[in-house]
Order: structure tokens, then sequence, then C-alpha cells
């Protein structure tokens, strides 16, 4: 069974700052694939950024950027620059390769402070 | 806007009432979930459809919840004999069939309080 694992339920960073939020899963197949959504207070979750597991390079969309490490079970999202419109929960969830339901994890609140 | 949408944004019913969501996905997606997200938590998966086959359903998903999408295009939830439990945010999203296929877009959900 798939687990993902967000340990930090709230997050706040000053604007301009970098920030990272941590998350961990396990999972015994080999192929799978890693996700970051953002939920903005009372919209739709949006993708902020996908890794595919069987690549080793990180995975980089303008000011997001992930470190993923394989080994670890790791899949941390930086953030640089943050904006006032960061702000949202962000949720970290994993698909296994062949199967299409996402495991998500419990979420990490950022508030990006002006 | 060609985003996945849902309706109604919010219901509120009383215990023991049957109510119904309604999601329509992206217009070109073929396969089509449904979520469940409780205060607190992430969005849990409860059924995914490709076209109009229910091809998988959690454990989540009681006898009292059915889910249909019968011509492969918008699909219904229906939640039956309602229990406090149930109350959450049914979140809905589809994904395309071809490239991206891990990618999912989400609606804005439906908020169901039951009193």
């Amino acid at each position: 069974a798939q687990t993902v694992t967000q340990s930090q339920p709230e997050m706040s960073v000053q604007e301009a700052e970098t920030v990272t939020l941590s998350c961990t899963y396990d999972t015994s197949e080999n192929n799978y694939y890693l996700f970051w959504y953002k939920q903005p207070p009372s919209r739709q979750m949006i993708l902020v950024i996908r890794q595919e597991a069987y690549k080793q390079q990180n995975a980089t969309e303008n000011r997001f950027s992930v470190n993923f490490q394989k080994a670890a079970k790791s899949f941390s999202l930086k953030i640089s620059d943050s904006q006032l419109g960061d702000t949202a929960m962000y949720f970290c969830a994993s698909a296994a390769s062949g199967t299409y339901k996402y495991i998500f994890g419990t979420g990490t609140r950022l508030k990006v402070l002006a | 806007d060609t985003g996945v949408s849902q309706d109604p944004r919010h219901k509120i019913t009383k215990r023991g009432q049957n109510v119904t969501f309604r999601c329509d996905p992206i217009s070109e997606h073929n396969r089509l979930y449904w979520y469940r997200q409780t205060l607190g938590q992430g969005p849990e998966f409860l059924t995914y459809f490709q076209n109009e086959a229910q091809l998988e359903k959690s454990r989540l998903l009681s006898d009292r919840f059915s889910a249909e999408r019968p011509k492969g295009s918008f699909s219904t939830l229906e939640i039956q004999r309602t229990e406090q439990g149930d109350s959450a945010m049914y979140l809905c999203a589809s994904s395309s069939g071809q490239g991206s296929i891990y990618e999912q877009y989400f609606g804005p959900g439906t908020r169901l309080t039951v009193t």
C-alpha cells in the first residue's frame, strides 16, 4: 500500500523569501509518479509540479522546484521568491504506474506574509 | 472556461435524506475520478471511470454510495440515507487518456453538510 506523509501542518514565509515543504512517501512500486498540488482558499486544486520516479533530474517549474531523493523516499517542494498568491494548502500525492488514483498527504498550509 | 465543473457547490441536507452531485469533466477527458476530502485531511480516492466503465471503487464507497457515468461524459455521485459522517467536500477530477495521463484536473468541489 502507498502512503504519503506531510509532517508540517502549517508554515509561513516572508514575501520574496524561499520556503521548503516536506513530503515523504512509501511505496513498493518501481514505477510511480509524484505530484505537488496547490489548493488556494475556496478555490480548486491545481497542479504545481510533477516528477516521474524513473527520472533522476529534479523537476522545476519557474519558481517551484523539487528535491527528489528516491532512496530516502523524499519529495520536497521549494518555492523561491515567495509571493502572496502562493498562500494555499499544498498537497503532496503519489500515483503508481498503471493505476490512476492519487494517494494524498494531509497537506501543509502555507501563508506568505507581506 | 472549459475546466471541470461541479454542481451544486454547497449542499445542506438532513440525516437520512438522499443527495446527488454532478460533475462535468473537461470535454476531451475520458477518465473521471471522485475523491472525498474531510477537514484537515487530503483527498481520499473514491472511484474512477474510464469512459462509462467504473473500473475501481474504494472500500470507502459503502453501499449507500453509487456513482455513474452513463454516456462517458458527465458523472453523478449519489449518497443514500446520508449520515453526519458523510459531511465532507466531494471532489471530481478528470484526465486525458493520452500524454500526461497521470495529471488530473480538479473541479471546485461540492461541500456537503449533513445536519
